[in-house]
């Protein structure tokens, strides 16, 4: 089983639909975790962090069960620039593990 | 100015080459990685650094060597480039703690003719 697992889609849904992804991981000791967006051959960029109680910016809202082990991330109003590839992270003390990402298309 | 800058961009060389790519940053993180990514891959850590004195082994660190000439400076060498380790390399920051996220260099597009 892979530490940190993703559906890698792509998931393609017109605009203004609501989508959203799970990640799995593995290791239960697991301390943080992360939503990081990227695009096409570009770096990945940090989307937000998830905490314990969930956590919302603006059209995103990440949530995290400890009990199965996997954390979520919600899209509303979905708009043509979020097309991207969107990478699970979990990390420990020091290593963090990558998802190897879901692609969203949004279409017109 | 980016925060965390890589060079080359783009690098084109010949099996058995030595090459270096260069990283640097402007953070004041402590700690600093080197990641490759590959298609249905996903990223892989090459090496990682939580400062200039502490050196450690990635999941995919042979054939790679790294140097921390200081705080803000991280290096990766290929001693001998083959063309396995045609890859996107990214260099990245981050502070010390838990729940503190990565920060990514550009990337630099190394392929190994």
């Amino acid at each position: 089983r892979k530490e940190v697992e993703q559906d890698p889609g792509p998931f393609n849904v017109p605009e203004g639909a609501t989508v959203a992804f799970n990640c799995t991981y593995s290791n239960s000791a697991s301390q943080s975790f992360f939503w990081y967006r990227q695009d096409c051959r570009k770096e990945p960029k940090l989307l937000m962090s998830v905490y314990s109680s969930g956590n919302e910016d603006g059209r995103f809202t990440a949530q995290l069960n400890r009990a199965s082990q996997y954390i979520s991330l919600l899209i509303r109003d979905s708009k043509l620039s979020d097309s991207a590839t969107y990478l699970c992270v979990v990390g420990g003390t020091y290593k963090y593990i990558f998802g190897t990402g879901t692609r969203l298309k949004v279409l017109a | 100015d980016a925060d965390v800058t890589q060079t080359p961009r783009n690098r084109i060389t010949k099996t058995g080459k030595r090459i270096m790519l260069e990283c640097s940053q402007t953070k004041g993180h402590d700690r600093m990685y080197w990641y490759r990514q590959d298609p249905g891959l996903g990223l892989r850590l090459i090496y990682y650094s939580f400062d200039v004195k502490d050196i450690n082994k990635g999941e995919i660190s042979d054939g790679y060597s790294v140097s921390r000439q200081a705080q803000a400076k991280f290096s990766l060498s290929l001693e001998s480039a083959i063309p396995n380790q045609t890859a996107l390399y990214f260099c990245a920051t981050g502070a010390q703690g838990t729940n503190q996220p990565q920060h990514f260099g550009d990337g630099t597009r190394l392929s190994i003719l």
